[in-house]
């Protein structure tokens, strides 16, 4: 069954430094989503993407995020300074269709970021 | 989105039926209610959607009362692995899902 994969499932890392968290979506969707959980709080939408372009964002999600597909598989999360309260498990997820969607989708095992 | 209520915990005796409910009680024409479940801080997992009509699959059935207030999840036959956190969440779209606190289902042995 084909399934979304993260990478890294752990990254520890200094406040004040860029981390990359990359994700590669089910191979015949289009359209891209990341979510994060901190630790014992609420699922969370960061950003959809769709296009080579951000659809929809959150409050949560601001200059210091960026998101980015650089080749025809990978989607990645950049996060330019991290903060303490950075730390969570970020989840991606990707789906067919993107507008008027009312379907499914499909979200990978996480990578868990802990600034420290 | 409109918001959902849903039970803080509930548990379920191995093999019986899980009968999750949830309420919305403003939710509006165009909206959608979704399920999904997350183990154990496992990504969550679809299972099941419906607007108006009562759903079924594989997994799961979807109820929806006609004035599409409430609805009810039912695991059919449930199983220790089936034990995780349900979110029930009402949204037009599943753009931009908001997710609440949910239900955590216990199945016993």
């Amino acid at each position: 069954e084909p399934e979304v994969t993260q990478t890294p499932s752990h990254q520890v890392t200094q406040m004040g430094q860029e981390v990359i968290l990359r994700c590669v979506p089910i191979s015949n969707h289009l359209y891209f989503y990341w979510y994060r959980q901190i630790l014992g709080q609420k699922v969370e939408f960061l950003v959809s993407f769709y296009n080579n372009e951000i659809s929809e964002k959150s409050e949560i999600f601001d200059d210091q995020f960026s998101v980015e597909r650089p080749d025809g598989s990978n989607f990645t999360l950049k996060i330019r300074s991290t903060k303490l309260e950075d730390s969570a498990m970020y989840f991606c997820a990707s789906s067919e269709r993107l507008a008027g969607f009312t379907g499914e989708l499909f979200f990978g095992e996480g990578s868990r970021l802990t600034v420290l | 989105d409109a918001k959902t209520t849903q039970p803080t915990s509930m548990d379920c005796a191995e093999g019986r039926a899980a009968n999750l409910p949830c309420n919305h009680s403003t939710i509006s024409g165009n909206e959608y209610v979704y399920w999904y479940r997350q183990i154990h801080s496992q990504g969550p997992q679809y299972i099941i959607h419906g607007l108006k009509n009562n759903e079924t699959n594989e997994m799961a059935s979807l109820i929806i009362t006609e004035d599409r207030k409430s609805s009810t999840l039912i695991l059919p036959h449930a199983t220790l692995r089936d034990t995780a956190v349900y979110y029930c969440i009402v949204a037009g779209s599943a753009r931009q899902l908001t997710f609440g606190s949910g239900t955590q289902l216990t199945v016993l042995p």
